[in-house]
């Protein structure tokens, strides 16, 4: 069975620092991976996704993600964070269902931005 | 705006109870998906429909179900309600050829 693991609950940077938020996954096949921010009393948006080719993604609000299969990792990164970049961020992989993907999620990482 | 619309918003009920949430997809989206999301669990997928059928099944409660109507629209049932069903339930959905699921802004269980 598919896992995710974000090993950081709870991040803080300055505004104008970088950021990367750490996520580890377990799956038996070329996995879907997945970025997805939750703004408190929103849903979930997609930042970016990993399906195949170039292992570098760039996504929505100036993020970006790396694949790196040989340490089952898909980190997010971004040059210089925004105060409105605080949110949850979730990091999850697809597993293929026919009509989709049943998505597996990690816990979370709660982002904190300081002026 | 992702398009997916869940209602209620919110949702206050007693144990016991039984309810019913509702999910209008994206249009031209066949799948539906419903996750839950509690401080102890995380975020669970539940079940997904794909064009009115069940097509995956998560670690979804004997007590819940749900089904998809042949205009696409969700629903999930509730019943028998615990308090640890408190929790917020999302609906996503996506189709075959986009493979990324667009989420709704859920509904906010509370169960009393």
């Amino acid at each position: 069975a598919q896992s995710v693991t974000q090993p950081d609950i709870h991040i803080t940077v300055s505004e104008g620092a970088s950021l990367e938020l750490r996520c580890n996954y377990s799956y038996g096949a070329t996995p879907y991976l997945f970025w997805y921010v939750q703004s408190p009393g929103q849903g979930l948006q997609l930042l970016l996704k990993y399906f195949s080719g170039d292992t570098l993604v760039q996504g929505i609000k100036g993020f970006e993600a790396e694949f790196k299969r040989s340490q089952s990792s898909f980190n997010l990164r971004k040059p210089s964070v925004h105060w409105s970049d605080a949110a949850e961020y979730f990091c999850a992989v697809g597993a293929f269902t026919g009509g989709g993907n049943k998505l597996t999620f990690g816990t979370g990482t709660q982002l904190k931005v300081e002026l | 705006d992702s398009g997916v619309t869940q209602t209620p918003k919110h949702l206050i009920t007693a144990t016991g109870q039984r309810v019913t949430l509702r999910c209008s997809p994206r249009s031209g989206d066949l799948s539906v998906y419903w996750y839950q999301q509690s401080l102890d669990q995380g975020l669970q997928f539940l079940i997904q429909y794909y064009n009115g059928e069940e097509r995956a099944k998560g670690n979804i409660l004997e007590r819940f179900s749900a089904q998809q109507f042949p205009d696409l629209h969700s629903e999930l049932n509730l019943s028998s309600l615990e308090l640890g069903d408190s929790a917020l339930y999302f609906c996503a959905s996506g189709n075959s050829q986009n493979t990324e699921a667009f989420f709704g802004q859920g509904t906010r269980l509370t169960v009393v």
